[in-house]
């Protein structure tokens, strides 16, 4: 079964901690993993997708195909990065349909 | 960059009447389109895939005959809440996508049934 594993309902930190989102998945084949966030107020938004290999807002994620995991880090905190965020798969089943995970508020402190 | 509008933004009703929730993409078309439900603190569930000029694809467990979605032109995606109850009070999101690639969040239509 296709499913996506976000461990944590909140992870909160200070203003310059090191930030680490976890995400792990179970999939029969190549998945796509993406991670989304959520501001208040706002919609969801894209953040990052793993074939991009980019890095947005300081964030990136390494896909471990091993560890079937897709975590997503930051070295330095920042205020502004308190969202919602969640790890999505993508089926390949043809419609390129979307499976998230529970999602993790993040909380960064001053 | 592309947007998705969703109407109304929310709404009430009273348990027994049918409400219509409209997705559209305002400045790209889009052969899919899909709609989740999102409960409070919980994540965005598949309810089903709309496709222009065909059926909706409805993921496992959710009623077709409940929830009816219309698919009429590249731009509209509509999904109706038929004989609404309170459990079908949630927060219901459209996306759509210009390509296989990027999806584009609506901004979600708050439903609650009393």
């Amino acid at each position: 079964a296709q499913r996506v594993t976000q461990p944590e309902k909140l992870l909160s930190v200070f203003k310059g901690a090191p930030v680490e989102l976890k995400c792990n998945y179970s999939y029969s084949g190549s998945p796509e993993l993406f991670w989304y966030v959520q501001y208040s107020r706002q919609r969801l938004q894209l953040l990052l997708r793993h074939i991009s290999r980019e890095s947005i807002k300081g964030f990136t994620a390494d896909l471990n195909k091993g560890e079937t995991s897709f975590h997503l880090k930051k070295p330095f905190a920042q205020e502004e990065d308190s969202a919602m965020y969640y790890c999505a798969l993508r089926s390949l089943g043809g419609y390129n349909k979307l499976i998230f995970g529970a999602g993790t508020r993040l909380a960064v402190h001053p | 960059g592309a947007v998705v509008s969703q109407h109304p933004s929310w709404v009430i009703c009273k348990s027994g009447t049918s409400v219509k929730i409209e997705c559209r993409s305002l400045d790209f078309q889009a052969t899919t389109m899909f709609w989740y439900r999102q409960f409070p603190k919980q994540s965005l569930m598949l309810m089903a895939t709309s496709n222009e000029g065909s059926k909706a694809t409805y993921e496992q467990g959710v009623e077709k005959d409940k929830f009816l979605i219309n698919h009429a032109s590249l731009t509209l995606s509509t999904l109706t809440v038929t004989s609404a109850h309170p459990e079908d009070s949630s927060f219901y999101i459209c996306t759509a996508g210009l390509s296989t690639d990027t999806q584009y969040f609506g901004p979600g239509t708050r439903l609650t049934v009393l």
